[in-house]
Formats: C-alpha cells, structure tokens, sequence
C-alpha cells in the first residue's frame, strides 16, 4: 500500500525558510516523479512542481521559481520542499503527490502540510 | 499555462439529483484531464483519469467524458457523502494547472 507522510505543522516568521518532507513507503522511490501542490485554506488547488528522485531533475511552476527548492534523498525515500523567503502569502497547506503507472492522474497524496508564516 | 475554466463554481443540490459540471481547457489536452474530489479536511482524492477512466474502487456514479478542450464530469445519483468539492486538472502539458472548483452543497 503506497503511503506519503508528510511532516508536521510549520510556524514560521516572515522572510525566514521552512523545509517540508514526504517520506514514501512502499514502492521504488526513484521510479516515480513526486509532485507538490498549494492549497490556501479555503481555496483551490495550485500546482507547484515536481522532483524526479531518480536523476534529481526538477520542474517548477513560473510561480513558484525562486520560492519553492526541490530534494530528495532516496536513501530514506524522502522527498523535500524548501520554502524559502517566506511571507504571509505562503501560508497554506502543502500536498505532495505520487501519479500512478501508465497516467498522470495523482492516485496517491499525503496529508499535507499546513505552514503558518506570521509574526 | 493551460487555463481549465471550470464551472460552476458551485451548486446547491439534493441526494439523488444527477450533478454535471464543466471544464474548459485554453488550448487542447488531448484526453489528459483528470477529476478530484476533496472533502474538507481531506487531501484530494482522484475519481477519474483520462477524461473518462474511472480510478480503482471509485462508484459508477461517477464518470467522465469529453477530449481535446471541454470536459464533462458526472454523478449520476447524488449521495449524501459526494458533498465535496471537485476538481479538474489537465495533465497534458508542464506546469499542470487544476480548475478553480466546483463545491456541491446541500439544497
């Protein structure tokens, strides 16, 4: 049973950084592109990107270029997200994302992140 | 970016009404759009993928339909539990970009 845990709730100030983990379980860790998405509360879904843990390569949403540093370390299976520059904009619930084989539907999500940057 | 343009933004409904919503793609995706539903305080949950493929173990109330820019998602028979807000996604092309939403309320 594929499963992403994601880590727990960030407070953090404005103009500081938060790094946000997924650790997978259950499947190839480096077969699978992780993907992260948004979500203000109350609000729709943003897609921000993805980190290939297999090569590293890594695609960000213009958005999100500059605000959003994907890693992974296939060692422990865990894929990250570093937030950097934080403002009150960023605060939001964090979602990352697994597609399932032959489809890029998101079959598999964790139970996001919820990041409170506030003074 | 691909803008999905979905509507509407919401619904009042009642347990067994047929529910359809609408997603426009800015330019053609092909058959990759995708339908989520989310409850609050849940993470998403995928329904259907490639516009019309019913995900494992999701009811056959739910279905989807169209190509190229304009989608169509379906309950057929309302329940209490489909109170959620959904979502279309088009994964056709980097950056994948969701519609706004459709949330169901009760009448």
């Amino acid at each position: 049973q594929v499963q992403l845990q994601q880590s727990g709730a960030e407070l953090a100030k404005p103009g500081t950084s938060v790094k946000l983990s997924c650790k997978a379980s259950d499947y190839t860790f480096t077969n699978y592109y992780m993907y992260w998405v948004k979500q203000r509360p109350g609000q729709g879904l943003e897609w921000i990107g993805y980190i290939f843990p297999g090569n590293g390569w890594t695609y960000y949403s213009e958005r999100f270029k500059g605000k959003a540093t994907f890693t992974a370390d296939t060692s422990s299976s865990t894929a990250y997200m570093l937030l950097g520059s934080l403002t009150p904009e960023d605060s939001a619930y964090y979602f990352c994302a697994r597609h399932n084989s032959g489809y890029w539907g998101f079959a598999y999500w964790g139970q996001g992140t919820l990041v409170t940057v506030s003074s | 970016d691909i803008v999905m343009t979905q509507s509407p933004t919401s619904m009042s409904i009642s347990v067994g009404d047929r529910v359809t919503m609408k997603c426009k793609a800015s330019q053609n995706v092909g058959f990759n759009v995708d339908w989520y539903q989310q409850k609050t305080g849940q993470s998403p949950k995928l329904l259907i993928y490639k516009a019309s493929n019913r995900y494992t173990g999701v009811p056959d109330r739910f279905t989807g339909s169209g190509s190229g820019t304009d989608f169509i998602f379906t309950i057929s028979d309302m329940q209490a539990e489909d109170l959620a807000v959904y979502y279309c996604k088009q994964s056709n092309s980097y950056p994948f970009t969701f519609g706004s939403g459709t949330k169901l309320e009760i009448k």
